[in-house]
């Protein structure tokens, strides 16, 4: 089993601050997703990265790759109530997908 | 666009009784995939569909079997439903195996098992 972790678990916030989700890895991914999921819902992709060392920024959210393809990380600047939700991150190896176990987002305004 | 349908959304069964959840992609998808999601657990993939006409074992298989009736239906069957079981399901679909292609999932099957 190739186990992801996530950190942390959870996190509550007010709007307006800054936030880093972690997601590491003892296994190399060829690629890695970030996902969102809202209550009721099916989780959502946010990106993809491939490459080790790679950042890849979507608004206010930035995403890293790490150089050895093990980690990554989200970090969200001036976080809002919109961003409320659980944060999944998934490695990929082929055509199979190993997801952490998630951040539960609060953002209160 | 529907993307991927999942049914029932919720379902209560007693110990022992048998089921079969249901999934279509209406988008071409090559592979497709069943997960469960417990508290705290993330998502833990049962079985997958690479193309049509395969099925392998994901991380979680013991208690479930997978159909891939066609390119578009992949089906999960519960043939003796257990308390462990209970879970929300959810079923996604890829446009191809690698490269790290977007997973499009579900809205989930929300199963109590009694």
């Amino acid at each position: 089993t190739q186990l992801l972790e996530q950190s942390p678990q959870f996190l509550s916030i007010q709007e307006g601050e800054n936030l880093t989700v972690y997601c590491n890895s003892s296994s190399v991914f060829s690629s890695l997703q970030w996902y969102r999921q809202e209550p009721g819902e099916g989780p959502v992709l946010l990106v993809t990265v491939v490459t080790g060392g790679e950042v890849k920024k979507l608004k206010r959210l930035t995403f890293q790759f790490g150089d050895a393809r093990k980690d990554s990380s989200l970090h969200i600047t001036a976080a809002q109530p919109g961003d409320t939700g659980l944060y999944l991150c998934a490695g990929i190896d082929f055509n199979k997908f190993y997801f952490g176990s998630g951040t539960k987002l609060n953002v209160k305004p | 666009n529907a993307g991927v349908t999942q049914t029932p959304k919720f379902q209560v069964l007693k110990t022992g009784q048998s089921m079969t959840l249901q999934c279509a992609q209406d988008m071409n998808h090559n592979s497709m995939y069943w997960y469960r999601q417990d508290p705290g657990m993330g998502l833990r993939l049962i079985y997958y569909s690479a193309s049509e006409g395969t099925t392998d074992k994901g991380e979680v298989p013991n208690g479930y079997n997978v159909s891939r009736l066609n390119k578009r239906e992949f089906s999960l069957r519960l043939e003796s439903a257990a308390p462990s079981q209970t879970s929300v399901y959810f079923c996604a679909s890829t446009l191809g195996a690698g490269g790290g292609q977007p997973q499009h999932f579900g809205d989930g099957t929300r199963l109590s098992i009694l």
